[in-house]
């Protein structure tokens, strides 16, 4: 089983629509998570960091389920410009070794 | 004003030649990461540094050998280059201290081509 596991899509969306990802994890002392955007041949950038109690970040909300050991990302009125792939990104035990999932592809169409 | 810069860019060769890719940052951060995306667009740990001390070394060929001279640098030598070694190479940073839910910072990669 890989230790980060997300859907890879391509998740085809209109603009304006929601849009939702799935990632699950298999290190239950996993201590912190995060999801990144990335562009076609581009760096991995933070889009935000994901707590227990659920957060929200304009129209990101993320949330995490460590009983499920499951992170979503949740995003509304979709643009164009949110058309990339996200990673879901966790971090192990000790805190250092920090491992992405493959990736969830996104188009948001006009 | 860049925080994490790699370089070269880019970089062509042909197998067996040995090359190097630099890496800085200027974040104050006590953490570097070496990363390995291939062709698939998996990122793939490779090594990482917590003030200058190897913590990570993840089933990575002997051929690659990272060197941290201070905690803002870390470099990467690739020895005897093979064609399965194209990917894009990206260096990370991260201020770990007394907490692990500090993000990533990424470089802008370096495009490995090995013909």
């Amino acid at each position: 089983r890989k230790e980060v596991e997300q859907d890879p899509g391509p998740f085809n969306v209109p603009e304006g629509a929601t849009v939702a990802f799935n990632c699950t994890y298999s290190n239950s002392a996993s201590q912190s998570f995060f999801w990144y955007r990335q562009d076609c041949r581009k760096e991995p950038k933070l889009l935000m960091s994901v707590y227990s109690s659920g957060n929200e970040d304009g129209r990101f909300t993320a949330q995490l389920n460590r009983a499920s050991q499951y992170i979503s990302l949740l995003i509304r009125d979709s643009k164009l410009s949110d058309s990339a792939t996200y990673l879901c990104v966790v971090t192990g035990t000790g805190g250092f070794k920090t491992i992405f999932g493959a990736g969830t592809r996104l188009f948001v169409k006009a | 004003d860049t925080a994490v810069s790699q370089t070269p860019k880019y970089l062509v060769t042909q197998m067996g030649n040995d090359k190097s890719i630099k890496c800085e940052q200027n974040l104050g951060h006590d953490t570097m990461y070496w990363y390995k995306q291939d062709s698939k667009k998996f990122l793939k740990i490779m090594f990482s540094y917590n003030n200058k001390e190897l913590i990570i070394n993840e089933t990575v060929p002997n051929r690659f050998s990272p060197k941290s001279p201070d905690k803002a640098h870390l470099n990467l030598h690739i020895n005897s280059l093979e064609l399965g070694d194209s990917a894009v190479y990206f260096c990370a940073s991260r201020e770990i201290g007394s907490s692990y839910n500090s993000p990533l910072h990424f470089g802008n990669g370096t495009r490995l081509t090995v013909t």
